[in-house]
């Protein structure tokens, strides 16, 4: 089994819609989850970050953990065209000297 | 801001040839990573390094070698470049203090598009 799993996507919704991006991974001591945004023929960068179980709101991104299911998603609201991009689903568990370990991403298309 | 810088943007090799990629920091960041990214497999770890001279076989080393001689720049070498070596390559950078606060980040350059032929 794969370290980090990520819903395999394409993932196409409306404008307007809320976007759905869900990651599943296989450690259990994994401790932090990161979501990375890449752009078309651009490099990753960072947009939430969660370290406890819950909801944790920023925009409008919600980044919600569930360690007991070993789960962490991604909810983006009100879908803009501006947010197709592939999104990255990242874990550290803490002890590996800041290596992440990355699912191979979902690609997302908001469609005006 | 962070910054993290790749020496080329765009770079055509021929198979056989020692190829060097470069990275380098201003943020005197202790970790250095590098990864190459292929369509459908996202983001693989090659070496990592936590210190000058002081490296880490991520999950794909073979083919690769790797040099951090200086804090700020850390080198990803393919000793004789083949065609499966075509690829994006990507340098990130993070700080040790921040690994186990809700600050932790890694900052990702450019990227390197690399094609052997």
């Amino acid at each position: 089994q794969k370290e980090v799993e990520q819903n395999s996507g394409p993932l196409s919704v409306p404008e307007g819609a809320i976007a759905s991006l869900n990651c599943t991974y296989s450690d259990r001591v994994s401790q932090s989850f990161f979501w990375y945004r890449q752009y078309s023929g651009k490099s990753p960068e960072l947009i939430m970050s969660i370290y406890s179980n819950g909801d944790k709101e920023d925009g409008r991104f919600t980044a919600q953990l569930n360690k007991a299911s070993q789960y962490v998603s991604l909810l983006i609201r009100d879908s803009q065209p501006s947010d197709s991009a592939t999104y990255l689903c990242a874990v550290h568990r803490g002890s590996t000297l800041g290596r992440l370990y990355f699912g191979r991403g979902t690609q997302l298309t908001v469609w005006p | 801001d962070v910054k993290v810088t790749q020496s080329s943007r765009y770079l055509v090799k021929r198979t056989g040839e020692k190829v060097f990629l470069e990275c380098v920091q201003d943020m005197d960041h202790e970790n250095m990573f590098w990864y190459r990214q292929d369509p459908g497999l996202g983001l693989r770890l090659i070496y990592f390094s936590y210190d000058v001279k002081m490296k880490e076989k991520g999950d794909i080393p073979e083919g690769y070698s790797v040099s951090r001689e200086k804090k700020e720049r850390f080198s990803l070498i393919l000793e004789s470049a083949s065609t499966n070596q075509t690829s994006m390559y990507l340098c990130a950078s993070s700080s040790t203090l921040s690994v186990a606060s809700p600050n932790y980040e890694q900052f990702f350059g450019p990227g390197t598009r690399l094609t052997v032929l």
